[in-house]
């Protein structure tokens, strides 16, 4: 069965650091893939997806991924964190290849995020 | 922009009480569906719906039900609650038109069951 794994249940960046949260897929075809975040108390809020239209995928906030076929990973990356990046985020696939249900989302367990000062 | 609603962003509820859980979308999506989170699990799917009037089980649905009358409307249902059913509800909709079925989620229900 498909699957996303995330390394790490908590990354701590200083401020002004790169953040990197890493997302790894398993998958014989390309899938659809997704990061979204979740800041406390609120929903799930897309930051970016992948289409592959591009391996180099540009979200929301000066978020980036970038989708590496040979290493089924989907890394999630940010040259400087900001104390606001600090939240959950959750790498996820479409099922959609797999012969599955229209597009259902497949989670990975989410990282936490944490940005010091 | 697509906008999800949830009933309630907290309900506190007693063991074997009915409860339900109210997911409204105004953007006409006809995909629909129905998550809880917890700490250390991520998002698991309970219920779906492609249609009105349609439903899906999704990946623990046990102790749960749905109720989709209308397009914008879907409901999660839990006719008997028990305590390992306190947790946070996400609802989240999307639409086939277009190719790509990203996901718009509500705010979430956090739900405690005494």
């Amino acid at each position: 069965a498909q699957s996303v794994t995330q390394l790490g249940s908590h990354v701590s960046v200083s401020e002004g650091a790169l953040v990197l949260l890493r997302c790894n897929y398993s998958s014989s075809v390309p899938p659809y893939l997704f990061w979204y975040v979740q800041y406390p108390n609120q929903g799930l809020q897309l930051l970016l997806k992948y289409t592959s239209a591009a391996t180099l995928v540009k979200g929301i906030n000066g978020f980036e991924a970038e989708f590496k076929k040979s290493e089924t990973s989907f890394h999630l990356t940010k040259p400087s964190a900001h104390m606001s990046d600090a939240a959950e985020y959750f790498c996820a696939v479409s099922d959609r290849y797999y012969g599955g249900s229209q597009g259902n989302l497949i989670f990975g367990k989410g990282t936490k995020l944490s940005v010091k000062p | 922009d697509v906008k999800v609603t949830q009933s309630s962003r907290y309900l506190v509820k007693r063991t074997g009480e009915k409860v339900f859980l109210e997911c409204v979308q105004d953007m006409d999506h006809e995909n629909m569906f129905w998550y809880r989170q917890d700490p250390g699990l991520g998002l698991r799917l309970i219920y779906f719906s492609y249609d009105v009037k349609m439903k899906e089980k999704g990946d623990i649905p046990e102790g749960y039900s749905v109720s989709r009358e209308k397009k914008e409307r879907f409901s999660l249902i839990l006719e008997s609650a028990s305590t390992n059913q306190t947790s946070m509800y996400l609802c989240a909709s999307s639409t086939r038109r277009g190719g790509l079925e990203t996901q718009y989620f509500g705010p979430g229900t956090r739900l405690l069951v005494l």
